[in-house]
């Protein structure tokens, strides 16, 4: 089974800042994507970024950044020049395709609450 | 512009009632989940449907019944609610069905269902 490890539960940052987020996460396949999931006070699950596991080059998204590193397992967040809407909780998801039969879904990490300085 | 719709998105129950959590997506998605998140925990993976028909188990599935009634609407059914089932709900929905290769996992989440059990 899969299992996701976010060692961080909260964070703060100044606005403007960078900061960056942890997960690891325990796989048995070699083809996955891993996504970056913000809740903010709304509840509502925004996804914030996604990686394909068979690229080497760490996907980006406007001030989101990720830092794979396939082989440790690790699939950090870096989020440049912080802002106040930041401010949320985020979670790390691996997919996984092959959990008890042919389907495809997602394993959440405990969750990192970030919250944003002014 | 609808998504994914969750009802209700508050409910309070008496230990021991019952009560159906509905959801429907209206982006023709193969895949279909339930989730409850719980501080601390993230998001646990309680049934989920590959496609329409199936449904199988996830992480804690135990008092908990589910119903993929057509590929749009996948509900959850709470036979008999207990104080430890009170979390927020969340339906999602993605729109790989399975099969390797097909890895693109990414969820569409509704707002959550709040319920409180007393």
């Amino acid at each position: 089974a899969q299992t996701v490890t976010q060692s961080q539960p909260e964070m703060s940052v100044q606005e403007a800042e960078t900061v960056t987020l942890s997960c690891t996460y325990d796989t048995s396949e070699s083809n996955y994507y891993l996504f970056w999931y913000k809740q903010p006070p709304s509840r509502q699950m925004i996804l914030v970024i996604r990686q394909e596991a068979y690229k080497q080059q760490n996907a980006t998204e406007n001030r989101f950044s990720v830092n794979f590193q396939k082989a440790a397992k690790s699939f950090s967040l870096k989020i440049s020049d912080s802002q106040l809407g930041d401010t949320a909780m985020y979670f790390c998801a691996p997919g996984s395709s092959n959990y008890g039969g042919a389907t495809n879904k997602l394993i959440f990490g405990t969750g990192t609450l970030l919250a944003v300085q002014p | 512009n609808a998504g994914v719709t969750q009802t209700p998105k508050f409910q309070v129950l008496k230990t021991g009632q019952s009560m159906t959590l509905q959801c429907a997506q209206d982006m023709n998605h193969n895949s279909m989940y339930w989730y409850r998140q719980d501080p601390g925990m993230g998001l646990r993976l309680i049934y989920y449907s590959a496609s329409e028909g199936t449904t199988d188990k996830g992480e804690v599935p135990n008092g908990y019944n589910v119903s993929r009634l057509n590929k749009r609407e996948f509900s959850l059914r709470l036979e008999s609610a207990a104080p430890s089932q009170t979390s927020v709900y969340f339906c999602a929905s993605s729109p790989r069905g399975g099969g390797l290769g097909r890895m693109n996992t990414e969820a569409f989440f509704g707002q959550g269902t709040r319920l409180t059990v007393v």
